[in-house]
This record gives C-alpha cells, sequence and structure tokens, in this order.
C-alpha cells in the first residue's frame, strides 16, 4: 500500500517568506509525528498529533511554526518569516496508534533550503 | 529525559565481516529502544525495536540487538556485511510522555568496502 508522502520534495525560499510544507500519512493512521533532521541538531522531534488534535508541541523550535491536521489525515506545517537556520529535512511519520508497539513509518521528507 | 549515545560516527568493515554500532542509552525506568537505517536519500526505516519483551530482538536484514540491562547498552549487529547495508544507523529511545515520543542519537555511516 502507499507510504507516507510529503510535499514539496524540496523548497528552497528566501529569508523571510513564508512556508508550507505538507505530510499525506497512511490511510487509517491516526497517529501523526513532525520530526527536524539538520546537520547541527541531529534528528529532533517537533509535534505529536492525535487525530486532529496536538496534546504535544513541546518540540517547535519557536512561534514561527506551526502544525495543523485536517479530517484526521493530511497536516501542514508552516514555517513564518523563515530564517537561515530552519534549513533542514523536515520528516513527517504515522503511525496506526501511538505507543511502544507500533512502528512509525516515516515519509522521504522535505528538504528546505532558506537562502 | 531519556537519551541515547551512539558511540561511533563512522564505521567502516569489509563485505563479508561482522557488523558492530554501538548504542548506550539512559533511562530511569525500562525504555523502548529501536535501532532505525536511512540509505542515501530514503526515509527512515525500522530495523528492529525492543519493547520489554525477549532482550535479544532480531530485525530484518540480517540484523540484530541485544538489550544489556546491567551495561545501559543496545548493540547492533550483524554477522556478515553487505555492499547494501552501507548507510546511517539511528539508535533510538522512547521517551514515556504518554505518546511515542522518539529521541535520535546522532548516527553511526557505515561504510561497507568490498
Amino acid at each position: 500500500g502507499a507510504g507516507v508522502s510529503q510535499s514539496p520534495s524540496n523548497k528552497v525560499t528566501e529569508k523571510g517568506k513564508d512556508v508550507e510544507l505538507r505530510c499525506d500519512p497512511i490511510s487509517g493512521h491516526t497517529a501523526l509525528y513532525w520530526y527536524r533532521q539538520s546537520l547541527g541538531q541531529g534528528l529532533e522531534f517537533l509535534i505529536y498529533f492525535q487525530g486532529n488534535s496536538a496534546p504535544d508541541k513541546s518540540g517547535l523550535p519557536s512561534d514561527r511554526f506551526s502544525a495543523e491536521r485536517t479530517g484526521g489525515s493530511v497536516s501542514t506545517l508552516t514555517i513564518q518569516r523563515t530564517q537561515q537556520e530552519d534549513s533542514a529535512v523536515y520528516l513527517c511519520a504515522s503511525s496506526y496508534q501511538t505507543g511502544g508497539t507500533y512502528e512509525q513509518y516515516f515519509g522521504p521528507g522535505t528538504r528546505l533550503t532558506v537562502t | 529525559a531519556q537519551s541515547v549515545t551512539q558511540l561511533d560516527s563512522h564505521v567502516s568493515v569489509s563485505e563479508g565481516t561482522p557488523v558492530l554500532l554501538r548504542c548506550n542509552y539512559s533511562s530511569s525506568y525500562s525504555p523502548s529502544l529501536f535501532w532505525y537505517v536511512q540509505h542515501p536519500n530514503k526515509g527512515l526505516q525500522l530495523l528492529l525495536k525492543y519493547t520489554s519483551a525477549a532482550t535479544l530482538v532480531k530485525g530484518i536484514n540480517g540484523f540484530e540487538a541485544e538489550f544489556k540491562k546491567s551495561e545501559t547498552s543496545f548493540h547492533l549487529t550483524k554477522p556478515s556485511a553487505h555492499m547494501s547495508d552501507a548507510a546511517e544507523y539511528f539508535c533510538v529511545v522512547s521517551e514515556n510522555t504518554g505518546f511515542q515520543k522518539l529521541v535520535f542519537g546522532t548516527g553511526t555511516r557505515l561504510l561497507v568496502s568490498p
């Protein structure tokens, strides 16, 4: 079946612009996660959704970052007024439910470059 | 907070020789531990996971890992490396926050030479 998909695969933007990154989870997966992979910080958790609600936003690095999930499916990560330090690969993952026994399936990521 | 430390940033082996990627964890209770692999320009893939069942965990592609509580280690091994094993490997712990919040190690790049 189809895996997690993310779009765009690559995004180049100018400093100060807003960007939207999209994640399509595996159908039927209730849990959705965003992570960021950067050279300086490695792989770090950003936000978690259960259904449409986000019980944990603790990983969002600043108030320029926000995310939403509609219909318990597609999620959008928005970065406002992008900065060069936002350059990274943004990964989305989904799982059937959350908890230690459920595997998180990762998408291929969106590579964001802020110039 | 839980954390993992991957002891080697790079490991080089020859094809057909054993692979050992080392990982130590820090946790105040019995953790859930994982190994993920990331091939160039591809997504992360789960290799194996430990969730308090058998301490020797077998994964895909011939990999296995042993949970050793006394040593707080979760090393990844494979008896015989294949060229296709060349990739970045991440040791991961799940925080007990009510959901599966993954905390990644810094990664070990495995290089396999012919």
